[in-house]
Protein backbone atom coordinates (compact mmCIF):
# COMPACT_ATOMS: atom_id res chain seq x y z
CA UNK A 1 0.00 0.00 0.00
CA UNK A 2 1.17 3.33 -1.02
CA UNK A 3 2.06 6.29 1.12
CA UNK A 4 0.23 8.57 -0.59
CA UNK A 5 -3.35 8.06 -1.74
CA UNK A 6 -4.69 7.99 -5.66
CA UNK A 7 -7.46 6.74 -7.26
CA UNK A 8 -6.71 3.83 -9.49
CA UNK A 9 -8.45 5.26 -12.60
CA UNK A 10 -10.15 8.38 -13.64
CA UNK A 11 -11.68 8.89 -17.57
CA UNK A 12 -13.16 11.66 -19.66
CA UNK A 13 -13.87 12.66 -22.92
CA UNK A 14 -12.12 14.32 -25.86
CA UNK A 15 -11.87 17.95 -24.47
CA UNK A 16 -13.33 17.24 -21.01
CA UNK A 17 -11.56 18.10 -17.45
CA UNK A 18 -10.17 15.43 -15.44
CA UNK A 19 -8.55 15.91 -11.91
CA UNK A 20 -6.27 13.51 -9.85
CA UNK A 21 -6.32 13.40 -6.34
CA UNK A 22 -2.74 12.63 -4.35
CA UNK A 23 -3.92 12.27 -0.24
CA UNK A 24 -1.12 12.13 1.94
CA UNK A 25 -0.55 13.04 5.94
CA UNK A 26 1.60 15.05 8.37
CA UNK A 27 4.69 13.46 7.71
CA UNK A 28 4.45 14.30 3.78
CA UNK A 29 2.60 16.77 2.13
CA UNK A 30 0.75 18.11 5.07
CA UNK A 31 4.60 18.63 6.64
CA UNK A 32 5.40 21.04 4.14
CA UNK A 33 7.17 18.87 1.35
CA UNK A 34 6.77 19.77 -2.46
CA UNK A 35 4.07 16.95 -4.67
CA UNK A 36 5.05 16.46 -7.93
CA UNK A 37 3.51 14.83 -10.76
CA UNK A 38 4.65 11.83 -13.38
CA UNK A 39 3.11 11.03 -16.63
CA UNK A 40 3.99 7.05 -17.60
CA UNK A 41 3.17 6.02 -21.30
CA UNK A 42 3.03 2.00 -21.89
CA UNK A 43 6.83 0.64 -21.59
CA UNK A 44 8.43 4.00 -21.14
CA UNK A 45 10.39 5.38 -18.07
CA UNK A 46 8.07 8.30 -16.30
CA UNK A 47 8.15 11.50 -17.05
CA UNK A 48 7.90 14.97 -14.97
CA UNK A 49 5.07 16.70 -15.56
CA UNK A 50 4.55 19.16 -12.66
CA UNK A 51 7.28 19.64 -9.94
CA UNK A 52 7.16 22.02 -6.69
CA UNK A 53 3.13 21.57 -6.57
CA UNK A 54 2.38 23.80 -9.59
CA UNK A 55 5.56 24.21 -11.87
CA UNK A 56 5.71 23.08 -15.37
CA UNK A 57 8.74 21.96 -16.54
CA UNK A 58 9.94 23.07 -20.33
CA UNK A 59 8.14 22.02 -22.60
CA UNK A 60 4.57 20.41 -20.74
CA UNK A 61 1.69 21.98 -22.55
CA UNK A 62 -0.41 24.32 -19.64
CA UNK A 63 -3.02 22.26 -20.11
CA UNK A 64 -1.74 20.36 -17.23
CA UNK A 65 -1.70 21.97 -13.88
CA UNK A 66 -1.17 21.26 -10.62
CA UNK A 67 -2.31 22.58 -6.81
CA UNK A 68 -1.52 21.63 -3.15
CA UNK A 69 -3.85 22.08 0.00
CA UNK A 70 -3.19 20.73 3.44
CA UNK A 71 -2.08 17.04 3.52
CA UNK A 72 -3.32 16.82 -0.50
CA UNK A 73 -2.57 17.86 -3.98
CA UNK A 74 -4.45 17.19 -7.49
CA UNK A 75 -3.36 17.33 -10.88
CA UNK A 76 -5.97 19.20 -13.62
CA UNK A 77 -5.97 18.00 -17.48
CA UNK A 78 -7.74 19.84 -19.26
CA UNK A 79 -8.73 20.08 -23.06
CA UNK A 80 -8.29 16.44 -22.62
CA UNK A 81 -6.46 14.43 -25.77
CA UNK A 82 -5.90 10.99 -26.75
CA UNK A 83 -2.13 11.13 -26.13
CA UNK A 84 -2.99 11.83 -22.04
CA UNK A 85 -4.00 8.30 -22.10
CA UNK A 86 -1.25 7.08 -19.25
CA UNK A 87 -0.40 6.42 -15.52
CA UNK A 88 0.23 9.69 -13.34
CA UNK A 89 1.69 9.32 -10.16
CA UNK A 90 2.63 11.53 -7.30
CA UNK A 91 5.80 12.22 -5.60
CA UNK A 92 6.64 13.86 -2.12
CA UNK A 93 9.10 13.50 0.40
CA UNK A 94 8.38 11.67 3.71
CA UNK A 95 10.33 12.61 7.06
CA UNK A 96 8.92 8.96 8.65
CA UNK A 97 10.90 5.69 8.48
CA UNK A 98 13.70 5.70 6.44
CA UNK A 99 11.18 6.16 3.18
CA UNK A 100 12.27 9.48 2.21
CA UNK A 101 10.74 9.24 -0.91
CA UNK A 102 7.15 8.33 -1.49
CA UNK A 103 5.05 7.70 -4.53
CA UNK A 104 1.51 7.55 -5.15
CA UNK A 105 0.50 4.18 -6.28
CA UNK A 106 -0.49 5.89 -9.75
CA UNK A 107 -3.89 6.73 -11.86
CA UNK A 108 -4.47 5.77 -14.99
CA UNK A 109 -6.38 8.21 -17.14
CA UNK A 110 -8.94 6.64 -20.13
CA UNK A 111 -9.33 9.03 -22.77
CA UNK A 112 -13.17 7.37 -23.90
CA UNK B 1 21.19 17.38 -20.90
CA UNK B 2 21.69 14.83 -19.00
CA UNK B 3 21.68 11.23 -20.71
CA UNK B 4 21.16 7.88 -18.78
CA UNK B 5 22.31 4.55 -20.44
CA UNK B 6 21.19 1.19 -18.62
CA UNK B 7 22.28 -2.32 -18.75
CA UNK B 8 20.61 -5.01 -20.26
CA UNK B 9 17.93 -7.40 -18.93
CA UNK B 10 18.56 -9.53 -16.49
CA UNK B 11 17.23 -13.48 -15.61
CA UNK B 12 18.06 -14.87 -12.11
CA UNK B 13 17.69 -17.38 -9.58
CA UNK B 14 16.08 -17.03 -6.69
CA UNK B 15 18.71 -16.23 -3.79
CA UNK B 16 21.13 -14.56 -6.41
CA UNK B 17 22.35 -11.00 -6.56
CA UNK B 18 21.69 -8.64 -9.51
CA UNK B 19 23.95 -5.79 -10.50
CA UNK B 20 22.52 -3.35 -12.71
CA UNK B 21 24.59 -0.01 -14.29
CA UNK B 22 23.72 2.98 -15.06
CA UNK B 23 26.18 5.63 -16.93
CA UNK B 24 25.52 9.05 -17.21
CA UNK B 25 26.71 11.52 -19.80
CA UNK B 26 25.99 15.27 -20.53
CA UNK B 27 27.33 15.85 -16.88
CA UNK B 28 29.82 14.16 -14.55
CA UNK B 29 27.94 11.66 -11.76
CA UNK B 30 29.79 13.19 -8.76
CA UNK B 31 27.26 16.36 -9.69
CA UNK B 32 24.38 14.46 -9.23
CA UNK B 33 22.10 12.79 -7.10
CA UNK B 34 21.87 9.39 -8.65
CA UNK B 35 18.68 7.57 -7.22
CA UNK B 36 17.43 3.89 -7.90
CA UNK B 37 13.25 3.27 -8.43
CA UNK B 38 11.34 -0.03 -9.31
CA UNK B 39 7.99 -1.20 -11.01
CA UNK B 40 7.04 -4.29 -10.62
CA UNK B 41 5.24 -5.29 -13.51
CA UNK B 42 1.52 -4.12 -13.69
CA UNK B 43 2.47 -1.58 -10.41
CA UNK B 44 3.70 1.41 -8.75
CA UNK B 45 7.14 3.29 -9.01
CA UNK B 46 9.12 1.97 -5.33
CA UNK B 47 11.29 4.42 -4.73
CA UNK B 48 14.50 1.79 -3.64
CA UNK B 49 17.65 4.78 -2.38
CA UNK B 50 20.13 6.68 -3.52
CA UNK B 51 23.90 7.19 -3.56
CA UNK B 52 25.59 10.47 -2.40
CA UNK B 53 29.46 9.79 -2.07
CA UNK B 54 30.22 14.04 -1.89
CA UNK B 55 27.86 13.99 1.38
CA UNK B 56 29.25 10.37 2.18
CA UNK B 57 25.92 8.71 3.19
CA UNK B 58 23.77 6.71 1.37
CA UNK B 59 20.30 6.43 1.52
CA UNK B 60 17.68 3.20 1.14
CA UNK B 61 14.27 2.55 1.63
CA UNK B 62 13.38 0.42 4.91
CA UNK B 63 11.99 -2.23 2.61
CA UNK B 64 15.77 -2.80 1.22
CA UNK B 65 18.04 -2.34 4.40
CA UNK B 66 20.63 -5.08 4.29
CA UNK B 67 20.37 -6.21 0.73
CA UNK B 68 20.61 -3.31 -1.62
CA UNK B 69 24.37 -1.82 -2.13
CA UNK B 70 24.38 1.33 -4.72
CA UNK B 71 27.71 2.46 -5.53
CA UNK B 72 29.54 4.56 -8.34
CA UNK B 73 32.60 4.89 -9.96
CA UNK B 74 33.31 8.36 -10.75
CA UNK B 75 36.45 7.62 -13.35
CA UNK B 76 33.46 6.21 -15.60
CA UNK B 77 30.51 7.99 -14.52
CA UNK B 78 28.93 4.82 -14.09
CA UNK B 79 26.59 4.24 -10.90
CA UNK B 80 25.85 0.64 -9.75
CA UNK B 81 22.92 -1.05 -7.72
CA UNK B 82 23.57 -4.65 -6.67
CA UNK B 83 20.38 -6.31 -4.92
CA UNK B 84 21.01 -9.51 -3.33
CA UNK B 85 18.74 -12.33 -1.75
CA UNK B 86 16.61 -12.26 -4.80
CA UNK B 87 12.82 -13.40 -4.95
CA UNK B 88 10.35 -13.77 -7.47
CA UNK B 89 8.79 -10.28 -5.88
CA UNK B 90 12.18 -9.07 -7.10
CA UNK B 91 10.90 -8.85 -10.68
CA UNK B 92 10.50 -5.45 -11.82
CA UNK B 93 11.91 -2.87 -14.12
CA UNK B 94 14.36 -0.80 -12.25
CA UNK B 95 15.30 2.51 -12.96
CA UNK B 96 17.75 5.16 -12.50
CA UNK B 97 17.11 8.55 -12.11
CA UNK B 98 18.73 11.85 -10.77
CA UNK B 99 17.02 14.16 -8.09
CA UNK B 100 16.47 17.33 -7.89
CA UNK B 101 18.44 17.99 -4.68
CA UNK B 102 16.27 21.40 -4.11
CA UNK B 103 12.84 20.11 -4.42
CA UNK B 104 13.63 16.22 -4.24
CA UNK B 105 11.81 15.50 -7.74
CA UNK B 106 13.02 13.37 -10.63
CA UNK B 107 13.68 14.98 -13.75
CA UNK B 108 15.90 12.63 -15.50
CA UNK B 109 14.74 9.09 -15.99
CA UNK B 110 17.24 5.98 -17.52
CA UNK B 111 15.31 3.35 -19.74
CA UNK B 112 14.93 0.94 -17.14
CA UNK B 113 16.12 -2.53 -17.06
CA UNK B 114 14.31 -5.65 -16.79
CA UNK B 115 14.98 -7.93 -13.96
CA UNK B 116 13.47 -11.18 -14.08
CA UNK B 117 13.61 -13.75 -11.11
CA UNK B 118 12.38 -17.56 -12.09
CA UNK B 119 13.81 -20.67 -11.21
Amino acid sequence: QSVLTQPPAVSGAPGQRVTISCTGNRSNIGAGYDVHWYQQLPGTAPKLLIYGNSLRPSGVPDRFSGSKSGTSASLAITGLQDEDEAEYYCQSYDISLSAHVVFGGGTKLTVL
Amino acid sequence: QVQLVQSGAEVKRPGASVKVSCKVSGYTLSQLSMNWVRQAPGKGLEWMGRSDPEEGEASHAQNFQGRVTMTEDTSTDTAYMELGSLTSEDTAVYYCAIMNVYNSNFPDWGPGTLVTVSS
